[in-house]
């Protein structure tokens, strides 16, 4: 186990609905990267989050954004959801810093019906 | 930009034998290079990294990895499969301090008996 958690494992929404996504990052950890993996497919980079400010986006629209607490958990939103919004989404826990590594949570599986 | 080509979408082989799961890479700058292994319904687990130091990285569970500038590879190998190897494997690149991941389109390998 990595001590990076994930709530809720599992999640149903209606199309056109927001989810709340959350993660606690590892103790001693100060960053966390949020990933959508599609079926199939390898994680996709949706952003990161450090000191509470936003780090790095990848390619993703807005109504895809993130928040980063004083205690450094963070959650994800995504507003208006679609189907292809349906995925596992990773969260992943790292110290800012050269040559760390990123401790990956056990993702929110999404379906939006 | 990084990125990373896994050049086999699956790999199969028998208990006992070699393991070989071929990545390349494209990137600007010195990269940072990682496999990962996803088991069913699990998260992302760090086998291995390679950070400028030794080419010939070794990981967890018996695999390595060589990073080969001239060759722009970093293939995993593990010299006698086990059962428990079967997942899906993921080479990632990344240029600094773990901001955009970029992940390979995954490798699923299977262990026969």
């Amino acid at each position: 186990e990595t001590g990076v958690t994930q709530s809720p494992t599992h999640l149903i929404k209606t199309r056109g609905q927001q989810v709340t996504l959350r993660c606690s990052s590892q103790s001693g950890h100060n960053t966390v990267s949020w990933y959508q993996q599609a079926l199939g497919q390898g994680p996709q980079f949706i952003f990161q989050y450090y000191r509470e400010e936003e780090n790095g986006r990848g390619n993703f629209p807005p109504r895809f954004s993130g928040l980063q607490f004083p205690n450094y958990s963070s959650e994800l939103n995504v507003n208006a959801l679609e189907l292809d919004d349906s995925a596992l989404y990773l969260c992943a826990s790292s110290y800012q810093g050269l040559n760390t590594e990123a401790f990956f949570g056990q993702g929110t599986r999404l379906t939006v019906v | 930009a990084q990125s990373v080509t896994q050049l086999d979408s699956h790999v199969s082989v028998s208990e006992g034998t070699p393991v070989l799961l071929r990545c390349n890479y494209s990137s600007s700058y010195s990269p940072s290079l990682f496999w990962y292994v996803q088991h069913p319904n699990k998260g992302l687990q760090l086998l291995l990294k390679y950070t400028s130091a030794a080419t010939l990285v070794k990981g967890i569970n018996g695999f390595e990895a060589e990073f080969k500038k001239s060759e722009t590879s970093f293939h995993l190998t593990k010299p006698s499969a086990h059962m428990s190897d079967a997942a899906e494997y993921f080479c990632v690149v990344t240029l600094y301090n773990n901001n955009d991941m970029r992940f390979g389109a995954g490798t699923r390998l299977t262990v026969k008996p």
